[in-house]
């Protein structure tokens, strides 16, 4: 089996600065995903990425940028922390991009004071 | 786009009773209906799902039942366990699109 590493586990940012998550997963999975987990909400998506070096905007990538510079790796950035802002924030992966299993993480929780 | 809605927010159930989640889709043309469960600190895993060509499946104590023509899906779990206690997604996708829509979740409590 595999999993998926997320650091870190809890993030806690200051408004207006531009905070970092980081996801590994060892599945060799081509398709990775970050997801927004907000309390009473849905998880909604930020961005997908079917391969290394491809990046697809997903509902909410306003605000957000990502990078898969290796197939194991999806980095996410907020480019501008939003005062109050708390959610976790789910990085999941899938064999491929036809694939409809989803493998997550045990999330980043983020807290901007 | 699609919205899914999950209509209990909360449930609590006795041990060995059934327990009932019910999602409703607004998308035609979702096809692929998966349910994920979360427990406490930890990221979802997958239990079950229902594809559109079916309208019942089951998995040992899971049964899932999609009623296409009310947009409706539900999770049964029976003979519920403690260990049953989490927190229940379900999700609805276009297997032509890449996005998962999820519903925003059921706390199932199963009292001993």
């Amino acid at each position: 089996g595999g999993i998926i590493t997320q650091t870190p586990k809890f993030l806690i940012g200051q408004e207006g600065q531009k905070l970092t998550l980081k996801c590994q997963q060892n599945f060799n999975h081509d398709t990775m995903y970050w997801y927004r987990q907000d309390s009473g909400k849905g998880l909604r998506l930020i961005y997908y990425s079917i391969t290394e070096n491809d990046l697809q905007k997903g509902d909410l990538s306003e605000g957000y940028d990502a990078s898969r510079e290796k197939k194991s790796s999806f980095s996410l950035t907020v480019t501008s922390a939003q005062k109050n802002e708390m959610a976790v924030f789910l990085c999941a992966s899938s064999i491929d991009n036809s694939a409809e299993t989803l493998y997550f993480g045990s999330g980043t929780r983020l807290t901007v004071l | 786009g699609e919205k899914v809605e999950q209509h209990e927010s909360t449930l609590s159930v006795r041990e060995g009773d059934s327990a009932v989640i019910n999602c409703t889709y607004t998308d035609t043309a979702s096809s692929y209906f998966p349910w994920y469960k979360q427990e406490a600190g930890k990221g979802l895993h997958f239990v079950i799902d229902i594809r559109s060509n079916v309208d019942r499946k089951q998995s040992q104590r899971l049964i899932v039942l999609l009623d296409k023509k009310a947009k409706r899906f539900s999770l049964h779990i029976t003979a519920t366990q403690p260990e049953d206690s989490a927190i229940y997604f379900c999700a609805a996708k276009n297997t032509g699109y890449q996005n998962f829509y999820f519903g925003k979740g059921t706390s199932l409590t199963v009292i001993p």
